[in-house]
């Protein structure tokens, strides 16, 4: 069964640094990965995908993630945080042949706190 | 385009009480499902469907049902709510094939007394 796993509850960060939130995956086949964040009182939003190609994607906001299949990781990452990025946000995982019934995985979320 | 829409946007219900929450796209996509958010525990997945007529059990079934009669239409039904179905449910909503992330709609937060 595929998995997602996101080892901090919650990341700090001061603004202005670089953050990095940090996701793990398990699938049987080659993974579609996911980013969304969630504002308070929200919906899900979408951030950027991992789909194949380059390992480094760029997505909204100024954010990126860097796919490496040989650790199973797929981590969130920002060069300048600003106070505006805290959110809970959300790893998600799709095997779209090999199983899993295109089902869509989530981690448990990590909550990102951007101080000033 | 209205993307994913669900309604209500909250309710209460008393134990035992049944209900409905209702989910509808308009992009013409495969696949629908429902999610529970509780804290701590991301989103768990209650039911899927990969097209009208066909649905199946995600991760946490008991005590919901749904139906696809529709492409766009994917209700989800408490037969007796229980408090520990008290939680923030999402519907998503994506393509099977193509660009494929998924679209949620603003969720509805639940609550049993």
């Amino acid at each position: 069964a595929q998995s997602v796993a996101q080892p901090e509850d919650q990341v700090n960060v001061a603004e202005g640094n670089p953050l990095t939130v940090k996701c793990t995956y398990s699938v049987s086949g080659n993974p579609y990965l996911f980013w969304y964040v969630q504002y308070p009182n929200r919906g899900l939003q979408f951030l950027l995908k991992y789909i194949t190609g380059d390992n480094l994607v760029k997505g909204s906001y100024g954010f990126e993630a860097e796919f490496n299949k040989s650790q199973t990781s797929f981590h969130l990452k920002k060069p300048s945080a600003l106070v505006s990025d805290s959110a809970l946000y959300f790893c998600a995982v799709r095997d779209p042949v090999t199983g899993g019934g295109n089902k869509l995985t989530f981690g448990t979320g990590t909550q990102l706190k951007v101080e000033l | 385009n209205a993307g994913v829409t669900q309604t209500p946007k909250f309710q209460v219900l008393k134990t035992g009480q049944s209900m409905t929450l209702q989910c509808a796209q308009d992009m013409n996509h495969e696949y629908m499902s429902w999610y529970r958010q509780d804290p701590g525990m991301g989103l768990r997945l209650i039911h899927y469907s990969v097209g009208a007529g066909i649905t199946d059990q995600g991760e946490v079934p008991n005590g919901y049902n749904v139906s696809r009669s529709t492409t766009e239409d994917f209700p989800l039904r408490l037969l007796s709510a229980a408090p520990s179905q008290t939680s923030v449910y999402f519907c998503a909503s994506y393509r099977v094939w193509g660009a494929p992330e998924a679209f949620f709609g603003q969720g509805t937060r639940l609550t049993v007394v």
